[in-house]
């Protein structure tokens, strides 16, 4: 089975402008995970889909970023503006119901704010 | 809350020498334990995984970790290390809740294996 694709690989923006990540997961895979890595620090939950539904968006560091999921598919994160400090690599993952045993990581988008 | 420490940021290490990297996690509930691996220029990968019974889980490369409830530990450990072990390890804790699970990650231990 194709893996979790995201995509760019890598975005530079400026200060300020508008950027989205796209995540598609594995086919079949209700669970949808955000998690972000800012650089020298642990990787940290963002927001967990299920389905097209926000189970869990604690982990959304403010109202610059909107996490969707469009009829339960791939999802898309937005951040706007940007600011420097959300540069990092943002990782997305997903899994079968319940999820219990690991998830499946895409290999990430590094962002970076200048 | 949980946490999780891993006290090595770096592990320089010769080939075919053992390695341990140390992962501690604080938790007042039942938890489930995580080693992900992730290579250069990769994505995460799930190495191994404590969920219940033995307290000795093994991967497929020849890496084990050990469960140690008394001490709060899920060490990772291989007796002979190879160059293609060069890679970032995460050890990460979970509670399951009813609908999935989120992961809290240590902030990670880069491995180097030279020859």
């Amino acid at each position: 089975e194709a893996g979790v694709t995201q995509f760019p690989s890598h975005s530079v923006i400026e200060k300020g402008q508008t950027v989205t990540l796209r995540c598609d997961p594995i086919s079949g895979h209700d669970n949808l995970y955000w998690y972000r890595r800012v650089m020298g620090k642990e990787i940290k939950f963002l927001l967990h889909f299920v389905k097209e539904s926000k189970q869990d968006e604690s982990g959304m560091p403010n109202n610059r970023f909107l996490a969707e999921r469009t009829g339960g598919t791939y999802s898309t994160l937005k951040v706007q503006p940007a600011e420097l400090e959300d540069s990092g690599v943002y990782f997305c993952a997903s899994s079968r119901q319940g999820g219990i045993g690991g998830y499946t990581f895409g290999s990430g988008t590094r962002l970076t704010v200048v | 809350a949980q946490s999780v420490t891993q006290l090595d940021s770096q592990v320089p290490v010769f080939e075919e020498a053992p390695v341990e990297l140390r992962c501690n996690y604080s938790s007042s509930v039942s938890v489930y334990l995580f080693w992900y691996v992730q290579y250069p220029n990769q994505g995460l990968q799930l190495l191994l995984k404590y969920l219940s019974g033995s307290t000795l889980v093994e991967s497929i490369n020849g890496f084990e970790a050990e469960f140690n409830k008394s001490q709060t530990s899920f060490h990772l450990r291989k007796p002979s290390v190879h160059i293609s072990d060069t890679a970032e390890y995460f050890c990460a804790v979970s509670e399951p809740t009813s609908t999935g699970y989120a992961l809290n990650f240590g902030k990670g231990t880069s491995l180097l294996v030279t020859p």
